[in-house]
């Protein structure tokens, strides 16, 4: 069974700061790979997503995410981080097969996010 | 168009007794899954509707369960609670055609067992 590892539970990080936090994953065959993104007292959204192709994915607010298969990560990154970014961040993946869905997401346990103004 | 309805979004309830709580996906999407997210065991899956069919089932026991009716709308019941139950439980719906699709997730039912 795959599984998702965010090996940080809490960061605090200061406006205009970078932003690196990291995912792992455990599963020897092809994933749909995700960040979603939880704001206080919001549903949980998108952030951005990988399927196949460029590993290199851009998302919203200018967040991104870099898929590395050999180290099986999918970490997520900003250059500069807002006060507003302060959120519950989860990283997820999905093991659907080609051509029939399987809508099952294994999430990781959360990275919360405070930026400090 | 509307997003992921759940109702209520609120619940308290004591142990030994059971709920039921609801999902209206978004219209046109046909699959709907349910999580459990707690501080301890963050979000995990607990089963995915499909056709009126549990398509997928995660690792909780008998007394989770639910169903699907013809226009997509779910239900997930717990029976007999335990104080471990209490979580925020979330309802996503997704189209569910070819290859993966973007799952959207509702505001969640906080369920409180004491």
């Amino acid at each position: 069974a795959q599984s998702v590892s965010q090996h940080n539970h809490h960061v605090i990080l200061s406006e205009a700061a970078s932003l690196e936090l990291g995912c792992n994953y455990s599963y020897g065959g092809t994933v749909n790979l995700f960040w979603y993104v939880q704001y206080p007292g919001q549903h949980l959204q998108l952030l951005l997503k990988y399927f196949s192709g460029d590993p290199l994915v851009k998302g919203i607010k200018g967040f991104e995410a870099e898929f590395i298969k050999s180290k099986f990560s999918f970490n997520l990154r900003k250059p500069s981080v807002q006060w507003s970014d302060t959120a519950e961040y989860f990283c997820a993946v999905n093991t659907g097969v080609a051509n029939f869905g399987n809508e099952k997401l294994t999430f990781g346990t959360g990275t919360r996010l405070t930026i400090i103004p | 168009k509307a997003g992921v309805t759940q109702t209520p979004r609120y619940l308290i309830k004591t142990r030994g007794q059971q709920v039921t709580l609801s999902c209206s996906p978004i219209s046109g999407h046909r699959s709907v899954s349910w999580y459990q997210q707690t501080p301890g065991q963050g979000l995990q899956f607990l089963f995915e509707y499909f056709s009126e069919t549990q398509r997928n089932k995660g690792n909780f026991p008998g007394r989770f369960s639910g169903r699907q009716f013809s226009n997509s709308r779910s239900e997930m019941n717990v029976s007999t609670l335990e104080l471990g139950d209490s979580a925020l439980y979330l309802c996503a719906s997704s189209f569910r055609g070819e290859g993966y699709n973007e799952q959207f997730f509702g505001p969640g039912t906080r369920l409180t067992v004491l």
